[in-house]
């Protein structure tokens, strides 16, 4: 079975703390995607990465830094949390499919910034 | 870049009634739309897609259709069932990249 999954459920951080958000998909997948889901908002891209070390510029990257130094492994940092980064973040593999490919979403981790 | 609208935000339905829930997409290069179902305490799960070289695609009482000329695509599910109740959320994606544009989300309940 396909799985992508997510270091935490929940988290509850501080204002200034340093939040390290993991992912790990096991089925070999060039891409992988981090996103911020916020109600009426949908799913709005950070950063998303096509191999190791490679990273892009979602829409909304502002605050947020990655890191892909494994295949299978995509880390988000926010380097100094803050409260309106209070969100659900969601982690995506694909294959890297020229005509799109399905996107296997984690189970997300809600976080919560005070 | 693109942007996809989705309507309505909210759909109630009775159980055993269609629901039908509607996007619109800017970029004229997207090709591919992939429809995706968010259960309570998930993350999204693809249901079912569409390529833009098929106007229509049905997968048991889900389909999707798509009007390449006018830049919209619709969900379409056929005697609702509790279990059907989620968030939908449309998308689409073109050849240049593999980034989707996803719409704001649909919160269909079926009211038993």
């Amino acid at each position: 079975d396909v799985k992508v999954t997510q270091s935490s459920r929940y988290l509850v951080k501080r204002t200034g703390e340093k939040v390290f958000l993991e992912c790990v998909q096991d089925m070999d997948h060039e891409n992988m995607f981090w996103y911020r889901q916020d109600p009426g908002l949908g799913l709005r891209l950070i950063y998303f990465s096509y191999d190791v070390k490679m990273k892009e510029k979602g829409d909304i990257p502002e605050g947020y830094s990655v890191s892909r130094e494994k295949k299978e492994r995509f880390s988000l940092i926010l380097e100094s949390a803050s409260t309106n980064q209070t969100s659900m973040y969601l982690c995506a593999s694909s294959y890297y499919g020229g005509q799109g490919s399905e996107q296997y979403f984690g189970p997300g981790t809600r976080l919560t910034v005070t | 870049g693109e942007n996809v609208e989705q309507h309505p935000s909210t759909l109630s339905v009775q159980e055993g009634d269609s629901a039908v829930i509607k996007c619109t997409y800017s970029d004229s290069a997207s090709n591919y739309f992939p429809w995706y179902k968010q259960e309570l305490g998930k993350g999204p799960q693809l249901i079912i897609d569409i390529r833009s070289n098929v106007g229509e695609k049905k997968d048991q009482r889900i389909a999707v259709t798509l009007n390449k000329t006018a830049k919209h695509f619709s969900l379409h599910i056929t005697e609702t069932q509790p279990e059907d109740s989620a968030v939908y959320f449309c998308a689409a994606s073109s050849n240049t990249g593999n980034q989707f544009y996803f719409g704001t989300g649909t919160s269909l309940t079926v009211i038993p």
